[in-house]
């Protein structure tokens, strides 16, 4: 079985400039949550969907946005690129969407720098 | 809101030695807890997660951890290190409530284990 797929996996992008990510979740999984992991530090809860509403957002800029499609994949969008943004940005999936009965499977990540 | 702290941002052991991993959380109810590891360039891959159940978890790869409310820690442990045990390790918590779809982590643990 596939696990959790990201693409692409590395990017490089100019301040100013948008991005998309995207992220395919195990087949069944109907959640999807965005992490942001700069360098030396722990992963940054950004958003989460299950069943294609956001359910929780954290504490990023508005420039930060997501969506969820029918088929449970997800894309996550930055605007208005900033230094800052360099990071690895880590997709996770589950099937119904909290830590603690269902779990978290992660991808890979997409490597983001930001020049 | 949860935070975890995970104190010495490097462990180095022998191969054979025992690997001690501290992690302390805030938290006024007991929490969702769960030890991470990141190989280089991969994502998250859960080792272990502690849900009100028993104190002392077993993981995979013959890690474990207790749960110790007195101290509020989440400590990983594994009694004999293996070179491929050498990975970043992330500590993290969940709240047990409406938020329980977000983890919090903690900076993480570089752990080096030496011939």
């Amino acid at each position: 079985d596939a696990g959790v797929t990201q693409s692409p996996t590395h990017l490089i992008k100019t301040r100013g400039q948008h991005v998309t990510l995207r992220c395919s979740p195990i087949s069944g999984h109907k959640s999807v949550s965005w992490y942001q992991q700069v360098l030396g530090q722990g992963p940054q809860f950004i958003f989460q969907y299950y069943e294609k509403e956001e359910r929780g957002r954290g504490n990023f800029p508005d420039r930060f946005s997501a969506r969820q499609f029918p088929n449970y994949s997800s894309e996550l969008n930055v605007n208005a690129l900033l230094l800052g943004d360099s990071a690895l940005y880590l997709c996770a999936s589950s099937w119904g969407g909290t830590v603690d009965n269902y779990g978290y499977t992660f991808g890979s990540g997409t490597r983001l720098t930001v020049v | 809101a949860q935070s975890v702290t995970q104190l010495g941002s490097h462990v180095s052991v022998s191969e054979g030695a025992l690997v001690l991993l501290r992690c302390n959380y805030s938290s006024s109810v007991p929490p969702y807890l769960f030890w991470y590891v990141q190989y280089p360039n991969q994502g998250l891959q859960l080792l272990l997660k502690y849900t009100s159940a028993a104190t002392l978890v077993k993981g995979i790869n013959g890690f474990e951890a207790e749960f110790k409310k007195s101290e509020t820690s989440f400590h990983l442990t594994k009694p004999s290190a293996h070179m491929s045990d050498a990975a970043e390790y992330f500590c993290a918590v969940s709240d047990s409530g409406g938020s329980n779809y977000k983890l919090t982590f903690g900076k993480g643990t570089l752990l080096t284990v030496n011939p």
